[in-house]
């Protein structure tokens, strides 16, 4: 199984609301990864978690919330977002702790995000 | 710092024709190279990668890849072209060395369009 699998599909919230997205993976990876991805754009590494411990936060704003409630889960909490906020989110998982670099990354089918 | 460069920002080819494309990096070490795709609304697949040995590198869906390092280029390369790989693709190198905030440099991509 090479599935890393989000959910909802497509997110419509308003400035005021809470919202999360969720990630999930069953490979055993040891790495997951959030991105931002605008429209014909590369993405944009948000955070990453090795070993359910935020490793790398790439000075994203808080209202941004990232949480790893254990090895196969990643969620990413989000409030008081702004309409530039609107974007592709993807989440990614790589089997090595370490290896955010150099191990081939797995990527789900991401959640569109529209922010009003 | 390492960079990507992909010179194509849009090809469009006819199905059947051959395809080349082109990525150039900036990194002084021997990189981790990689190419992903990415078709309409789905996340990011990972095509082939390169660290080292054979310079020639075969990939998934026919693809392959060739590291020139004289020319500090990675270019994607399919003999025959099908509807189905109308999609954008992304070329990234990885950092490598000391630290552990490592990560991925995405070029900006390479929308392929197929013309049947």
């Amino acid at each position: 199984d090479t599935e890393v699998t989000q959910t909802p599909k497509h997110l419509v919230m308003g400035m005021t609301n809470k919202k999360s997205l969720k990630c999930e993976q069953h490979m055993g990876h040891r790495a997951m990864y959030w991105y931002k991805q605008k429209a014909k754009k590369p993405p944009e590494l948000m955070f990453v978690y090795s070993y359910e411990k935020l490793s790398i936060n790439e000075s994203v704003p808080s209202r941004f919330s990232p949480e790893c409630p254990n090895s196969s889960l990643l969620n990413l909490h989000l409030h008081a977002l702004q309409p530039e906020d609107s974007a592709l989110y993807l989440c990614a998982s790589s089997q090595r702790a370490s290896g955010f670099s150099t191990d081939t990354q797995y990527f789900g089918p991401g959640t569109r995000l529209t922010v009003l | 710092a390492q960079s990507v460069t992909q010179p194509d920002i849009h090809i469009t080819v006819s199905e059947g024709a051959s395809l080349e494309l082109r990525c150039n990096y900036s990194y002084g070490a021997t990189p981790y190279l990689f190419w992903y795709v990415q078709s309409p609304g789905q996340g990011l697949q990972l095509l082939l990668k390169y660290f080292s040995g054979d310079t020639l590198v075969q990939g998934i869906k026919g693809f392959e890849a060739e590291f020139k390092r004289s020319q500090s280029s990675f270019n994607l390369r399919k003999p025959s072209v099908h509807w189905s790989d109308a999609a954008e693709y992304f070329c990234a190198v990885g950092e490598t060395g000391a630290g552990n905030n490592r990560k991925l440099i995405w070029g900006l991509g390479t929308s392929l369009a197929v013309n049947p």
